[in-house]
């Protein structure tokens, strides 16, 4: 099993642009999410998907949008980056839903610099 | 909502010495509490995890937890530490809303 993939692993974007960050898993897991790390601030959920079809958002969800197609496919979408948006990114996935208390299996984080 | 506090944002320890990081967490019902390792560079992977039963959790790599409903309160500990323990520490809270939400973190730094 690769686990939980995420690419790219660095990108440099210039304000306005938009993209897409890709996260694929390979066990099968019906709970994906994304998460923003940024210093002092900790981890902060942005969206996350209990299974394909549905999502939800999470604390800080304005400025990205997601979508679940497939059950190993959660990719992460900025519609027009800003400077506040930079930041490392985590996408994780679990085997089900945070209230049962599934482990969270992370990806190796996508490092975003908008300029 | 549920919050999460790690009062301390660094602590150094000498190697061999004993470790208590704390956590202190905001919940009205029963929570379900994680603690996560960030190694440099690194996602994170998980330690231990409390949902029910027995408030003393064993993880890996020598750690414990135990769960104090009276304090809110879910420290992690090791009775001796490790370079490689030199590390990011988080913890989380869960609860039926399907999020997970992290503290701020721990850095740890370990002298020889």
């Amino acid at each position: 099993n690769a686990g939980v993939t995420q690419t790219p692993k660095f990108q440099v974007l210039k304000t306005g642009q938009s993209m897409t960050l890709q996260c694929a898993q390979d066990m099968n897991h019906e709970y994906m999410s994304w998460y923003r790390q940024d210093p002092g601030m900790g981890l902060r959920l942005i969206h996350y998907s209990v299974g394909a079809g549905i999502t939800d958002q999470g604390e800080v969800p304005n400025g990205y949008n997601v979508s679940r197609s497939t059950t190993e496919d959660f990719p992460l979408r900025l519609l027009s980056a800003a400077p506040s948006q930079t930041s490392v990114y985590f996408c994780a996935s679990s085997l089900g839903l945070a209230r049962r208390a599934e482990t969270q299996y992370f990806g190796p984080g996508t490092r975003l610099l908008v300029l | 909502a549920q919050s999460v506090t790690q009062p301390d944002i660094h602590i150094t320890v000498s190697e061999g010495a004993s470790l208590e990081l704390r956590c202190n967490y905001s919940y009205g019902a029963t929570p379900y509490l994680f603690w996560y390792v960030q190694s440099p560079g690194q996602g994170l992977q998980l330690l231990l995890k409390y949902f029910s039963g027995d408030t003393l959790v064993q993880g890996i790599k020598g750690f414990e937890a135990e769960f104090k409903r009276s304090q809110s309160s879910f420290n992690l500990r090791k009775p001796s530490v490790h370079w490689s323990d030199a590390a990011e520490y988080f913890c989380a809270v869960g609860d039926y809303t399907d999020k997970l939400i992290f503290g701020t973190g721990t850095r740890l730094q370990v002298f020889p």
